[in-house]
């Protein structure tokens, strides 16, 4: 069946430096995917729409100039947390549309110490 | 109030029993998702729904449009079913995600 993944499943990184998280899909070709984050005990906040080709729609709250997505291609979305600091902590997931069905990729784990 | 509610919020089960997990929503959606979230946190999209009944495995989702009403059923749980299950629709333009229901399995 069709997987999305995503690169790297954990990272720890300090204040004040970006981090790039990846998502694939690898047996289909996404031209919607969606990320998401989630706080401990919380459930999934969508934080952006990410379509191939174009800009990102984000979410009321979430800033577009601190979470960076980028969707070059039709299997590939990148977020990128910037200028990151300790309260970006958090799990992030991304989903993909493919086959008319809603895709969840395994999630990342960042920790900003 | 949350666009969707899911009842319970926590679930200590038997192995063995059936299991069933409530989802009520107040917008209008394209489909209505089941994800199961385990310990470490990967989530797995259990079933997508638009309309009727689907099941897999010992897994079973229903969906009844015009009361805006989901469930979830477990068949003969079993330990390894202990996760956090949650239900998400799409409304066409935005996604929205209930709080999960944590269930515990009991040997």
């Amino acid at each position: 069946g069709a997987v999305v993944s995503q690169h790297p499943s954990w990272v720890i990184c300090k204040s004040g430096t970006s981090v790039k998280i990846e998502c694939r899909s690898l047996d289909f070709q996404a031209t919607t995917m969606f990320w998401y984050r989630q706080f401990p005990k919380q459930s999934l906040m969508l934080m952006a729409t990410s379509n191939e080709g174009s800009k990102a729609t984000y979410e009321q709250g979430v800033e577009k100039d601190k979470f960076l997505i980028n969707h070059a291609s039709l299997t590939l979305s990148t977020l990128t947390v910037t200028s990151a600091h300790p309260e970006d902590s958090s799990f992030y997931i991304c989903s993909a549309t493919g086959h008319y069905e809603q895709y969840f990729g395994p999630g990342t784990r960042l920790t900003v110490t | 109030k949350n666009e969707v509610e899911q009842s319970p919020q926590n679930l200590t089960a038997q192995e063995g029993e059936f299991i069933t997990i409530n989802c009520s929503y107040s917008v209008g959606i394209s489909a209505l998702h089941w994800l199961q979230q385990h310990p470490g946190g990967g989530i797995v999209s259990l079933f997508m729904l638009s309309s009727g009944k689907k099941k897999h495995g010992r897994l079973i989702a229903t969906i009844n449009i015009q009361e805006k009403h989901s469930s979830l059923h477990i068949t003969a749980s079993h330990p390894r079913d202990s996760a956090v299950y949650i239900c998400a629709v799409n409304t066409g333009n935005q996604f929205y995600f209930g709080t999960g229901t944590s269930l515990t399995v009991i040997p």
